[in-house]
């Protein structure tokens, strides 16, 4: 079965590094995967979109990698701040229109 | 303006008794979807839905129902609740036919069932 990984355990990281979260999966094939962020009692925000075809992906401070030989994205948050604490979902697609399926997400947390 | 927004925000109810969260965009998109996120924080597709097919993720119990009165809302349903419906609901919008194009998310319906 399809199974996404991300690391569900919090991620300390100091105010000013660079965060990387993993996303892995199996049994995919996604022509692409999105990336979202989730903070305490709303709803998940969209970030950035990354093509199979597409090595890598930037949006400020924020960086995306996809690696279909290794069935993994990274997520990258440079410059770190603590505004960025927060959960980070993944959702790689195959396409079609029944929805997403995410990953449990990784909750990062910035520490000043 | 709020693009995607849903009611109540809060429902406190008992056991075997029906209720309905509404949700409405206004992103003029023609897929809208209802998901799930447990006490775990997982985050898990109930219904994809757009005016030409309804998909239902098969582990959806069929007390659940999505009914949608146009293109700008889609409600959900659910029947003689039970404890473990109890956990926060997200409605969604995309444009479908559009690959890759990113959901919107509501801000959520805390469900509690006692």
């Amino acid at each position: 079965s399809q199974k996404i990984e991300q690391n569900s355990e919090a991620l300390n990281i100091q105010e000013g590094k660079t965060a990387t979260l993993t996303c892995n999966y199996t049994n995919y094939s996604p022509a692409y995967l999105q990336w979202y962020r989730q903070d305490p009692g709303r709803g998940p925000v969209f970030l950035l979109l990354i093509r199979e075809n597409e090595k890598e992906k930037r949006k400020e401070r924020l960086k995306v990698t996809f690696d279909t030989t290794l069935k993994q994205s990274l997520f990258h948050i440079t410059a770190s701040q603590p505004a960025d604490s927060a959960t980070y979902l993944c959702a790689p697609r195959t396409g079609g229109a029944d929805g997403l399926t995410f990953g449990k997400g990784t909750h990062l947390i910035i520490q000043p | 303006d709020t693009a995607v927004s849903q009611t109540p925000k809060y429902l406190v109810t008992q056991m075997g008794n029906d209720k309905s969260i509404k949700c409405e965009q206004n992103l003029g998109h023609d897929t809208m979807y209802w998901y799930k996120q447990d006490s775990k924080k997982f985050l898990k597709i109930m219904f994809s839905y757009n005016n030409k097919e309804l998909i239902i993720n098969e582990t959806v119990p069929n007390r659940f129902s999505p009914k949608s009165p146009d293109k700008a809302h889609l409600n959900l349903h659910i029947n003689s609740l039970e404890l473990g419906d109890s956990a926060v609901y997200f409605c969604a919008s995309s444009q479908g036919d559009r690959e890759g194009s990113p959901l919107h998310f509501g801000n959520g319906t805390r469900l509690t069932v006692t």
